[in-house]
């Protein structure tokens, strides 16, 4: 599976619109990308992914670029409850869930 | 409301012993996966299973065991042959397509464990 690469941290104004970038840059064509966040001591919940459209539902919008090589990840109207850790994955749909790669991720802070 | 259920949610336990994670899920998902989560890193697989009565080892199973004797049941014993098993350890399940590939992964809260 491809590797993603992600900002350590990131801070965005309450009520703002947050964008989280992905660089995956080595993504072949049969690799999803999945979005995930854990809030603090809990279990990561997932939030949306996609191929190669653009992507949205009632948690986030996902845009991809054309050459699939970064994504972002968008919260319209970002909230404090969205401080958590923002964790990106590309991931083959025809592998087995072993294959779900959680790095470090981007640590979104939401201030007042 | 289907989920996934792991119990305790904290845990203490001594050098030398064994001690077992129990995850439920009535999501009626094939698969369940363990994974093991350090202060300020991501998450690393100790054990998946597609199947009742199947499991594989993942990245990191050594002092780890499993068993999968029912569908909705995956628990973990930490054995004491885990020489820092003091972590955050998080079940998981997804569905299984009919070409074997899985989607999404939902997860437990987690279970935090510390040896004293």
């Amino acid at each position: 599976d491809a590797k993603t690469t992600q900002p350590p941290s990131m801070d965005c104004a309450e009520g703002r619109a947050a964008n989280l970038p992905c660089n995956h840059s080595t993504i072949s064509g049969n690799e999803y990308v999945y979005w995930y966040r854990q809030i603090h001591s809990q279990g990561p919940q997932y939030i949306i992914h996609g191929l190669k459209n653009n992507e949205t539902n009632e948690m986030a919008s996902l845009i991809i670029t054309e050459d699939r090589k970064s994504s972002t990840l968008i919260l319209p109207h970002a909230t404090l409850r969205d401080t958590a850790v923002y964790y990106c994955i590309a991931r083959g749909y025809d592998n087995y869930g072993q294959n779900f790669v959680f790095g470090p991720g981007t640590r979104l802070s939401v201030l007042p | 409301d289907g989920g996934i259920t792991q119990s305790p949610k904290y845990l203490f336990r001594k050098e030398g012993q064994n001690v077992t994670l129990s995850c439920e899920q009535n999501l009626n998902h094939d698969a369940m996966y363990w994974y093991r989560q350090d202060p300020g890193q991501g998450l690393r697989l100790i054990y998946y299973s597609q199947i009742v009565n199947d499991f594989q080892k993942g990245d990191i199973a050594e002092g780890y065991s499993v068993s999968r004797e029912k569908k909705e049941s995956f628990p973990l014993t930490v054995t004491s042959a885990q020489k820092n098993p003091t972590a955050f350890y998080l079940c998981a399940s997804s569905i299984v397509g009919l070409a074997g590939n899985t989607g999404e992964l939902f997860f437990g809260e987690g279970s935090r464990l510390t040896v004293l």
